[in-house]
């Protein structure tokens, strides 16, 4: 298994700022993952972390509002750029594990407010 | 594309009550199955997992048979405690297609004394 960490917790905001949240894992994982869940739905993967490179993003999602970052295989961070209202959500980390189940292990998310 | 597909809640259940969550799925590969609960306030934990056809999974108290024939990973439990209300997930991860591992929307479970 792996613990995942996530900073910070939670978070109000004033629309039109930014706000990093960080996600560190306890050992080296090869797939990390962004999630954005909003209240009462299901979970929106945002992008996947690439160590080294770019993160892939999916659809409705891009690189200057969402930038992320993976200097190494056990850190990871997400900002949330220039934020409005709508971007009130919970953010949550993942990773998989190597191995032929690829089971998926969460951080406790970040409960993100914009005002 | 992957695809999953869970019934909708909220199910509200008396405990000691027989649970059943329905959930189907669609892939173009051989996914690994799996249930995860979130409780209130915290981020997503793995309830159980099944690999390959015909697998059941289980953990706490709860069960879930891969059925490759009918497409389907239904969550069940014999007696349900207060202490199981959460939302439950249902998700696969297919390595023979996309790597992107696909979630079901989420059904709340609600447990009353």
């Amino acid at each position: 298994s792996a613990v995942i960490s996530q900073k910070p917790s939670r978070d109000i905001c004033q629309r039109g700022t930014s706000l990093t949240i960080q996600c560190q894992v306890d050992s080296q994982v090869t797939m990390m993952f962004w999630y954005r869940q909003q209240p009462g739905q299901s979970l929106t993967l945002i992008a996947t972390a690439n160590q080294g490179s770019e993160a892939t993003y999916e659809s409705g999602f891009v690189i200057d509002k969402f930038p992320i970052s993976r200097p190494n295989l056990t850190f990871s961070t997400l900002t949330v750029s220039n934020m409005s209202p709508e971007d009130s959500s919970i953010y949550l980390c993942s990773v998989e594990l190597a191995g032929a189940t690829y089971e998926q292990y969460f951080g406790p998310g970040t409960r993100l407010t914009v005002t | 594309g992957n695809s999953v597909t869970q019934m909708e809640g909220p199910v509200t259940l008396s405990e000691e009550a027989f649970l059943t969550i329905n959930c189907t799925y669609t892939a173009t590969g051989y996914p690994s199955l799996f249930w995860y609960v979130q409780y209130p306030g915290e981020g997503l934990q793995l309830l159980l997992k099944a690999t390959k056809a015909d697998d059941k999974g289980s953990n706490k108290g709860f069960e879930a048979t891969y059925r490759k024939e009918t497409t389907s990973f239904h969550l069940e439990k014999g007696s349900v405690q207060v202490s199981d209300s959460a939302v439950y997930f249902c998700a696969l991860s297919d390595r023979g297609g996309s790597y992107i591992p696909t979630f079901g929307r989420g059904t709340s479970l609600i447990v009353h004394p």
